[in-house]
């Protein structure tokens, strides 16, 4: 099971929007609303930030939005700040291995 | 609140062998999937297996199968990952994951494992 396609990195400055794409195939992204979004900041265990595409759980900022169109999922940070500079995952169900794969993982840097 | 403490990490030589356990409190563990994501050293995510509430249905990944053993018990709050004919490929932080419905939703905070001559 392949993981799922990020780019490596991403960057913006302080206020401005940005958007991490992943991209899967018909039998994992394209098929199925379960894409997650995790961050993941040096040294610690990773975060729950999207779940089921679009949904963020109790306590996540509104600046943080999911989407998803055909086989790419799409994470959106509105008003970027300091503290969102981490690692970002994406993860999937997969009716594979019915598993879930995770995404090769993008850095976002806030400039 | 949701814990997840894992412990039993450590060096241990090519061939060897391993048990992680994970304490949980804050829910009701047996109501949940739980899972044991890797990350080796710079690198991502890896799911390694997971196991359903009741015990019954377990899955593993590719590079772990038969070789690894995922296991609960209830009535202990617990999870294990038994390791065995460790390789150095298998050098990562190890979390224990509680599953939220098709999301990672608690994470521990991760527990290193070395495998080195």
């Amino acid at each position: 099971q392949s993981a799922l396609t990020q780019p490596a990195s991403v960057s913006g400055s302080p206020g401005q929007s940005i958007t991490i794409s992943c991209t899967g195939t018909s039998s994992d992204v394209g098929g199925y609303n379960y894409v997650s979004w995790y961050q993941q900041h040096p040294g610690k265990a990773p975060k729950l930030m999207i779940y089921e595409v679009s949904n963020r759980p109790s306590g996540v900022p509104d600046r943080f939005s999911g989407s998803k169109s055909g086989n790419t999922a799409s994470l959106t940070i509105s008003g970027l700040q300091a503290e969102d500079e981490a690692d970002y995952y994406c993860s999937s169900y997969t009716s594979i291995n019915s598993l879930a794969v995770f995404g090769t993982g993008t850095k976002v840097s806030v400039l | 609140q949701v814990q997840l403490v894992e412990s039993g990490g450590g060096l241990v030589k090519p061939g060897g062998s391993l048990r992680l356990s994970c304490a949980a409190s804050g829910f009701t563990f047996s109501d949940y999937y739980m899972s044991w994501i890797r990350q080796a050293p710079g690198k991502g995510l890896e799911w390694v297996s997971y196991i359903s509430g009741s015990g019954n249905t377990i899955y593993y990944a590719d590079s772990v199968k038969g070789r690894f053993t995922i296991s609960r018990d209830n009535a202990k709050n617990s999870l294990y990952l038994q390791m065995n004919s460790l390789r150095a490929e298998d050098t990562a932080v190890y979390y224990c994951v509680r599953d939220g419905g098709h999301s990672e939703d608690y994470w521990g905070q991760g527990t290193l494992v070395t495998v080195s001559s």
